[in-house]
């Protein structure tokens, strides 16, 4: 079975361009994570999607961050304009909804690099 | 505020010693606490879930367990590939589906 796929892996770019980043959910699955992670902070969620509706945004630090949910296979995060703090490993994780207790499972992540 | 704190943040065993590992929590109404392993350039992977206090999961050398204030991870005689950082996360009694993470701790298993 397909898990969650990130895309792309790595990403490094100059500061003030904008990123963007792919994720695609496990099939089925109707409730969608963003996380970041970085050796400082540990994993923080930075918003959730729940049917396609953004839930929780309250971990997204900046008006510079945005994320979109456009139908039920597909994600982005974007950054815009990226600055070097935003340098960090970007996960993407998806369960299955409201259940209780469903387990969520991660994507291998994106690294990105802001120079 | 919902808070996890986990150690110890690394802990060295030689194959076959086996050690226990500890996730605390403080959060409003447990609904499920989690355990996931990382390994490096990979995203978490889910190992067990636990419900309410006095709860025990097993799982080839590793077992979990919960009481209402802390969980540990019990690692029986490892080998080099239990190395990895271990998370622990909860979930709350709210109506949402968010996790909080602790920062992990990093087990290294030499031969």
């Amino acid at each position: 079975d397909a898990g969650v796929i990130q895309s792309p892996r790595h990403e490094v770019t100059e500061m003030g361009q904008e990123v963007t980043l792919r994720c695609k959910p496990i099939s089925g699955h109707n409730s969608l994570f963003w996380y970041r992670q970085t050796m400082m902070r540990g994993l923080e969620l930075l918003i959730y999607f729940n049917n396609n509706v953004p839930i929780d945004d309250s971990g997204m630090p900046e008006d510079r961050f945005s994320a979109k949910m456009p139908n039920a296979s597909f994600s982005t995060l974007k950054i815009q304009p990226s600055e070097p703090r935003d340098s960090a490993v970007y996960f993407c994780a998806s369960s299955l909804g409201q259940g209780r207790n469903q387990p969520q499972h991660f994507g291998d992540g994106t690294r990105l690099s802001i120079l | 505020e919902d808070q996890v704190t986990q150690s110890p943040e690394a802990l060295r065993l030689q194959e076959g010693e086996s050690s226990s590992l500890n996730c605390s929590y403080t959060v409003s109404g447990l609904r499920g606490l989690f355990w996931y392993r990382q390994d490096p350039g990979k995203g978490p992977e889910f190992l067990f879930t636990l419900y309410s206090a006095g709860e025990e999961k097993e799982k080839e050398r590793l077992k979990a367990t919960l009481t209402k204030k802390e969980s540990f991870l019990h690692i029986t005689a490892p080998k080099p590939e239990d190395s990895a950082t271990y998370l622990c996360a909860v979930q709350d009694g709210g109506a949402t589906n968010k996790l909080i993470f602790g920062t992990g701790t990093l087990l290294a298993v030499q031969p």
